[in-house]
């Protein structure tokens, strides 16, 4: 299955956007991208997902590559409780396995 | 939604011993995951299931790991014969089979330390 690529850490000031990139230069036409964040102690945490159109929630927005190779997640204005470690991964429409790699860890600077 | 509900929250065992995860997903979620996390590392795929029937199960997983659903509700996890590198989070997640908002809702784990 196709696979992400994501810097290791990030580091944002609180009250800042903060902009989490994602390559994911495999990807196929039926392949949605999703994030995930986690806390410590916790599951990982839907936060958004997408297929070509960009995508907004309360939580999030998700920006999508017009070529579909790459992704990023905006958190508009970041807080303390942000800082988690954020996955973003691949899962196409027959819901099976879905693979997760090390994510990005987010630090938010008070 | 109550959300995906994992027992128990922590399980300290003896090499050697058998242990046993229970999960118990979102009511309506036709599918139902397992994965294995351990510290500084993403989620790792061990097995899924669709109602009853398990469809996939990683590589990795050795032959003292067992899952099982069923009636395609609660799962569990089993682990025999427990080694010290089975020390580890084990994470349960549900999802809808089809449609385009099938997000994982994952559970909080139970985690394993194998001493």
């Amino acid at each position: 299955d196709a696979k992400t690529t994501q810097p290791n850490s990030m580091e944002s000031n609180e009250e800042e956007p903060v902009h989490l990139p994602c390559n994911h230069s495999t990807i196929s036409g039926t392949d949605y991208i999703h994030w995930y964040r986690q806390l410590p102690s916790q599951g990982p945490e839907y936060v958004i997902h997408g297929l070509t159109s960009n995508v907004n929630n309360r939580m999030a927005s998700l920006a999508i590559a017009e070529d579909r190779k790459s992704s990023t997640l905006i958190l508009h204005r970041a807080t303390l409780r942000d800082a988690a470690v954020y996955y973003c991964i691949l899962r196409d429409t027959n819901a099976g396995k879905s693979t997760f790699g090390d994510g990005t860890t987010l630090t938010v600077k008070p | 939604d109550t959300g995906v509900s994992q027992d128990p929250r922590h399980k300290i065992t003896k090499r050697g011993q058998n242990v046993t995860f229970r999960c118990d997903p979102i009511s309506e979620h036709n599918r139902l995951y397992w994965y294995r996390q351990t510290l500084g590392q993403g989620p790792e795929f061990l097995t899924y299931f669709q109602n009853e029937a398990q469809l996939e199960k990683s590589r990795l997983l050795s032959d003292r790991f067992s899952a099982e659903r069923p009636k395609g509700s609660f799962s569990t996890l089993e682990i025999q014969r427990t080694e010290q590198g089975d020390s580890a989070m084990y994470l349960c997640a549900s999802s809808l089979l089809q449609g385009i908002d099938s997000p994982l809702h994952f559970g909080n784990g139970t985690r394993l330390t194998v001493t």
